[in-house]
């Protein structure tokens, strides 16, 4: 099955900075999609990203399917920012293990 | 509230007692997940729904687990002489194919099993 990769598994930022995640997948994959989890445990979503570049607000996401990655970036971070961010594709969702962020004011 | 409602939210069980788990997904999407997350991990793949049909389980689940949804709406999911191993968040999702295929998760259902 298919096999999500994600970097870095863990992040520290001060406020204000910015950042960049990255997802690798092990092969093609439909239905990229990139969300954020509170630390209540809800999974909100952020983009459904199968090709192309996106931005809503301080985030913007860009997929390169033909190279089987995403990028996830957050500008000008804020400390509602953390929490644990997570890809996902294909049709049932793999999801890859996560990255922490942390953002400290 | 039209989002993914999930009920319990948090249920505490003996081991080998019988659990039950509900899901209302989003009105009129046609597709619906079970995933399971344990602490430090990703959400796992459990099941997947189209309107009634289950298409597919995922290896990893036993035949203690059991889902439905039978007339296409709400879905439920059972896990039968539960383990201590079982504990943990059940996430339900939906989504309606060929609209943008945004999906959305509920809340979560907390299981420990004692």
């Amino acid at each position: 099955g298919i096999q999500v990769e994600q970097s870095p598994p863990d992040l520290i930022l001060q406020e204000g900075a910015n950042s960049t995640l990255r997802c690798n997948f092990s092969d093609s994959v439909n239905n990229l999609q990139w969300f954020h989890q509170n630390p209540w445990g809800q999974l909100i979503n952020l983009f459904y990203i199968p090709s192309g570049t996106k931005q809503n607000g301080r985030l913007s996401a860009t997929t390169v399917a033909t190279e089987r990655y995403s990028l996830l970036y957050i500008s000008s971070s804020q400390t509602t920012d953390s929490g644990v961010y997570f890809c996902a594709g294909g049709d049932k969702l793999v999801f890859g293990a996560g990255t922490i962020l942390r953002v400290k004011s | 509230d039209t989002g993914v409602s999930q009920d319990p939210r948090h249920k505490i069980t003996k081991r080998g007692q019988n659990v039950t788990f509900r899901c209302d997904p989003i009105s009129e999407h046609n597709r619906l997940y079970w995933y399971r997350q344990t602490l430090g991990q990703g959400p796992e793949f459990l099941t997947y729904f189209q309107n009634e049909a289950q298409l597919e389980k995922s290896r990893l689940l036993s035949d203690r687990f059991s889902a439905e949804r039978p007339k296409g709406s709400f879905s439920t999911l059972e896990i039968q002489r539960t383990e201590q191993g079982d504990s943990a968040m059940y996430l339900c999702a939906s989504r309606q194919t060929g609209s943008g295929n945004t999906i959305y998760f509920g809340e979560g259902s907390w299981l420990t099993v004692v």
